[in-house]
């Protein structure tokens, strides 16, 4: 079946610093990709998608480009700030599996002052 | 507006009462959700209606009563629940159930079953 992998956590930076956060997939067919935010006592927030093959998602200073050829969507940020301490999920969504998002175990953030 | 309102915030019931979860949207979206999220842990799918019409259930105990009133409401009728039941609801909406559509999630209920 479908599944998403993403890096463990918690990461911790500090501010300013780059930001990385893997992700890869496995499913068949044409999936289209999510990273979702969920910051502490809140609902998820849609970050960026990607629905086809090269597509860059960018949000918020954040970035992430689908590459089928390594079945990735990796979550990149060229400077964080205190306020993206959260925690990050991955998705993937195919018109075959109906409607069900496919989510990631998700990866807790933690920026430092 | 892409926003998903859901009422309660917080609920605190015991395992006889009988309560319910709301969740409403005004973006004409036709798909609405409900996932469970346990602490820790990414949201898991429990119903979705598509057009008003329950089209999946993942197989979630009858304690849970998912009903779709109208395009814009969802609700879910909570009964005889038991303390593992207590969880993060998240209702979501999407425009339809097409896998390129964004799905909008809710603040979430929080429910505490003691």
């Amino acid at each position: 079946g479908d599944s998403v992998t993403q890096m463990e956590g918690p990461v911790t930076l500090s501010e300013e610093a780059f930001l990385t956060i893997n992700c890869t997939y496995t499913a068949t067919g044409y999936p289209s990709l999510f990273w979702y935010v969920q910051y502490p006592g809140e609902g998820l927030q849609l970050l960026l998608k990607a629905t086809k093959a090269d597509d860059k998602g960018s949000n918020k200073g954040f970035e992430a480009t689908y590459r089928k050829e390594t079945t990735s969507f990796h979550l990149e940020k060229g400077s964080v700030q205190v306020s993206d301490s959260a925690v990050y999920f991955c998705a993937l969504r195919k018109e075959t599996s109906g409607s069900r998002l496919t989510f990631g175990e998700g990866t807790q953030l933690t920026v430092n002052p | 507006d892409t926003e998903v309102t859901q009422t309660p915030k917080h609920l605190v019931m015991g395992m006889t009462n009988k309560k319910s979860l709301k969740c409403e949207q005004h973006m004409g979206h036709r798909a609405m959700y409900w996932y469970k999220q346990k602490a820790k842990k990414p949201p898991e799918l429990m119903f979705v209606y598509s057009y008003e019409k329950l089209s999946i259930n993942e197989s979630v105990p009858s304690r849970f009563s998912p009903e779709c009133p109208n395009s814009s409401l969802l609700n879910l009728h909570l009964h005889a629940l038991q303390p593992e039941d207590s969880a993060l609801y998240l209702c979501a909406s999407s425009q339809n159930v097409l896998s390129g559509n964004t799905i909008y999630f809710g603040e979430g209920s929080w429910l505490t079953v003691v």
